[in-house]
């Protein structure tokens, strides 16, 4: 079955990177893209991005253009994820999520159990 | 903010049939997909609904997704305990070039 099992919770500083690994089982590696999503606390849902496990391919949302890399080794079969210069407003639950393709249309559909990155001075 | 309009709580008994509503626009549901998702409380989203109406592997049809125009709506029939938790409703957005979710709404059951 598909898992995704990411890494542990993180604190940083104001102005640190985090890299979050977000490590795929159960299917062909590079047949499936994986998206990341966040969650601050109490809030709703925000997508950051995209990656193509096949060539590496991104495609970041707007708002975090310059600030995020997504990353993938296949030898591990595993996505990274690094987001830079970090503020409190970055504190949330980090989520991968791999794609399921109909008819050459994805969609977020398995979910890794997320990890928790904590902005604090 | 969130792009997609969900109330922000819903409630109903055991048995009673509820229904969540989603408010968009002509560049995401207007022109795409819905896809909805459950959370549990402290776990991971879970696909509920794909293609405005398609059910994945594993989701009992208690759950059923429409869509018209720029809106769509969650509704769940049969309504049980284990149905307490918040939905999100979610769509590509052209315009952003990339994929929008609703604010989320607590489903509590009475």
């Amino acid at each position: 079955q598909v898992q995704l099992v990411q890494s542990g919770a993180e604190v940083k500083k104001p102005g640190a990177s985090v890299k979050v690994s977000c490590k795929a089982s159960g299917y062909t590696f590079r047949d499936y893209g994986i998206n990341w999503v966040r969650q601050a606390p109490g809030q709703g849902l925000e997508w950051m991005g995209w990656v193509s496990t096949y060539n590496g391919a991104t495609h970041y949302a707007q708002k975090l253009q310059g600030r995020v890399t997504m990353t993938t080794d296949t030898s591990t079969s595993t996505v990274y994820m690094d987001l830079r210069s970090l503020t409190s407003d970055d504190t949330a639950v980090y989520y991968c999520a791999r794609e399921t393709c109909t008819n050459d249309l994805c969609y977020p559909e398995h979910w890794g159990q997320g990890t928790l990155v904590t902005v604090s001075s | 903010q969130s792009v997609l309009t969900q109330p922000p709580s819903a409630s109903g008994t055991p048995g009673q049939r509820v229904t969540i509503s989603c408010s968009g626009s002509s560049s995401n549901i207007g022109s795409n997909y819905v896809y909805w998702y459950q959370q549990l409380p402290g776990t991971a989203p879970k696909l509920l609904i794909y293609r405005n109406n398609q059910w994945p592997s594993g989701v009992p049809d208690r759950f059923s997704g429409s869509k018209s125009g720029t809106s769509a709506s969650l509704a769940i029939s049969g309504l049980r305990s284990e149905d307490e938790a918040d939905y999100y409703c979610a769509a590509w957005d052209d315009s952003l070039s990339g994929w929008v979710f609703g604010g989320g709404t607590k489903l509590t059951v009475l």
